[in-house]
Order: structure tokens, then sequence, then C-alpha cells
């Protein structure tokens, strides 16, 4: 079974700073999934950034970046100009890649995000 | 356009008592998924449908869980002689589904339902 692991309950960072969250995970494939996913108290889940594991880029989008390290089997998330609407619970996820493109995700713990003023 | 809706946002239940919950899914996406959060803790696969059909269930927790998806859309997540255990919020989520394989396939979340068994 696959497991994902995330080392730190709780980061804070002040405003305009750039803080890096740490995830790590084991699996026995080599094809899967990797994703940050963002939860404000709403509760609603969104999804922040996504890697291909056969995709040796890391990958970006604006002011998030990953650091994907396979053979380490680690993902950590690098936000970079932290504003005070990134104030969420980060949560690390898993999936394989399967045939039909559709299996459900396995979460970390989550770390808390703070910043501040 | 909407996106996933949850009913209801809360549910305050006793020990013993019989739950449902409900998921709207975007619709034309054909998957679903739930997942459990208990508290400090991430989201937990509980059960996935594509179309009609479980496609996978072996998050279930045991017996007193069920989900259906009669038609394919709406799905209700099932709870029997709730236990103070199942305090958790309840999370849905669906995604278009790709018949090409190893597609990649973004889950959407609904904003969950809290169940609180008293």
């Amino acid at each position: 079974a696959q497991t994902v692991t995330q080392s730190q309950p709780e980061m804070s960072v002040q405003e305009a700073e750039t803080v890096t969250l740490s995830c790590t995970y084991d699996t026995s494939e080599s094809d899967y999934y990797l994703f940050w996913y963002k939860q404000p108290p709403s509760r609603q889940m969104i999804l922040v950034i996504r890697q291909e594991a056969y995709k040796q880029q890391n990958a970006t989008e604006n002011r998030f970046s990953v650091n994907f390290q396979k053979a380490a089997k680690s993902f950590s998330l690098k936000i970079s100009d932290s504003q005070l609407g990134d104030a969420a619970m980060y949560f690390c996820a898993y999936r394989r890649y399967s045939g039909g493109g559709a299996d459900g995700l396995t979460f970390g713990k989550g770390t808390h995000l703070i910043i501040q003023p | 356009g909407a996106g996933v809706s949850q009913t209801p946002s809360n549910k305050v239940t006793e020990k013993g008592k019989y739950v449902e919950l409900r998921c709207d899914p975007i619709s034309g996406h054909t998957a679903l998924y739930w997942y459990r959060q208990s508290l400090g803790q991430g989201p937990e696969f509980l059960i996935y449908f594509q179309g009609t059909g479980a496609a996978d269930d072996s998050g279930l927790p045991n017996d007193r869980f069920f989900a259906v998806r009669p038609e394919g859309s709406v799905s209700t997540l099932k709870i029997q002689r709730t236990e103070r255990g199942d305090s958790a919020v309840y999370l849905c989520a669906s995604s278009p589904h790709s018949s090409s394989g190893g597609s990649y396939n973004e889950q959407f979340f609904g904003p969950g339902t809290r169940l609180t068994v008293l």
C-alpha cells in the first residue's frame, strides 16, 4: 500500500517570504501522480499543483513550484512571495497511474500554513 | 458552472441512528469519489464509482457503510448504526473520465458534510 508522510504539522512564514512544505511517500509503483492540495477553513479541497512521476521537469504554477526527487521519494512544495490568502491546510497526495485514469487519492496528514502579516 | 455540492452541510445524530449523506457531482462527470476526513487527518478514500457501479469500494471501513449511485449522477453515502468514531467530514469529489490509458483527470471536491455522532 502507498503511504504519504508530511512531517511538519505546522509552518509559519512572513508575508512576501518563501516557504517550503515537505512530503515523502512510499510506493512500489514506477508511474504515478503526486499532488498538493490546499484546504481553507471552508473545507473545500483545491488543487494547487500536480506532478507526473515520468516527467523529470519540476512542475510550476505561478508562485507555486515543486522539488520532485523520485529516487528519494520526496515531493516538496515551495511557495514564493507568500500572501495572506495562502494560509490554509496543505495536503500532499498520491495517485497511481492506472489504465482507467481514475483511482482514489492517498493523502498525508497535512501541514497547517500560517502567514504572518 | 456549478461545482460539486453536498447536503447537508452539517449533520448531528445520535449513536445507533441511520444517516444519509448526498453528493451532486459536476454535470457530465462520470467518476465520483467519497472520502472521510477525521479531525487532524488527511482525507481517507472510501469508494469510487464509475457511472452507476462501484469500481473500488476497498476503503469502506465495514458493512455499516454503503453507497449508491443509481442513475450515474447523484450519490448517497449511507451509514447504519452510527458510532461516535464515525464523526468526521465526509468529502465527495467528481472527475471526468477518459478511456485513454493513464490519462489524468482532476478530482473536483465538494465542501463536505460534517457528521457528528453524539
